[in-house]
């Protein structure tokens, strides 16, 4: 069965320091999509960065990027230059490829507060 | 275009009172998928289709809850006889096709509170 596990429940975070979110997988599988969404306290979930297991490259998405390290099975998110906007919930989620792809599974999530 | 949409977006209802919440996905996705949030918590799986076809509804928490879509529109969940412990936002999601690299656009939730 999959895992996603975020150890930090809350980051307090000085604006415009750069912040990286922890996440930690397991899973069984050798194809697998990790993703990370962003939940303001208006509820939406806002997605972020997708990692397929097989890509050689870190991805980038503007000032996001995501820090896999396959053999460590870590997904970490990091954000670059925070914003007083960027505090949220950052959920780490992962998908099996291979088995159908038909759900999300989510860690607990990090409650990030940006400080000014 | 528009996104995923949901109603109601509150609704509190008596114990033991049927519920049914909508989720109106955005046009062309194929594939949708029923999520559930308790207070302070992840999200959880329920249920997921593939145009009108639910393969799978073992992440459904109890015989209560069950789901339906017609066609690639709208999808109902329906929790019957509700309990104080279903309590919770239950998210919707839709996606392009059910491949994993289609990212899964979210709608705002329904805040269901068991009275």
């Amino acid at each position: 069965a999959q895992k996603i596990t975020q150890t930090q429940p809350g980051m307090f975070v000085q604006e415009k320091e750069a912040v990286t979110l922890d996440c930690t997988y397991d899973t069984s599988d050798q194809s697998y999509g990790l993703f990370w969404y962003k939940q303001p306290s208006s509820g939406e979930m806002i997605f972020l960065i997708y990692q397929g297991s097989y890509d050689e490259q870190n991805a980038t998405e503007g000032r996001y990027s995501l820090n896999f390290q396959k053999a460590r099975k870590s997904a970490n998110l990091v954000i670059s230059a925070s914003q007083l906007g960027d505090s949220a919930m950052y959920f780490c989620a992962m998908r099996d490829l291979i088995q159908g792809a038909q759900k999300l599974v989510f860690g607990q999530g990090t409650r990030l507060t940006i400080n000014p | 275009g528009a996104g995923v949409s949901q109603s109601p977006s509150n609704k509190v209802t008596e114990k033991g009172k049927d519920v049914e919440l909508r989720c109106d996905p955005i046009s062309g996705h194929t594939a949708l998928y029923w999520y559930r949030q308790r207070l302070g918590q992840g999200l959880e799986f329920l249920i997921y289709f593939q145009g009108n076809s639910a393969p799978d509804k073992s992440g459904l928490p109890s015989d209560r809850f069950s789901a339906e879509r017609t066609g690639e529109s709208v999808s109902t969940l329906t929790i019957q006889r509700t309990q104080q412990e279903d309590s919770a936002v239950y998210l919707c999601a839709s996606s392009l096709a059910l491949a994993a690299v289609y990212e899964q656009y979210f709608g705002p939730g329904t805040r269901l509170t068991v009275t």
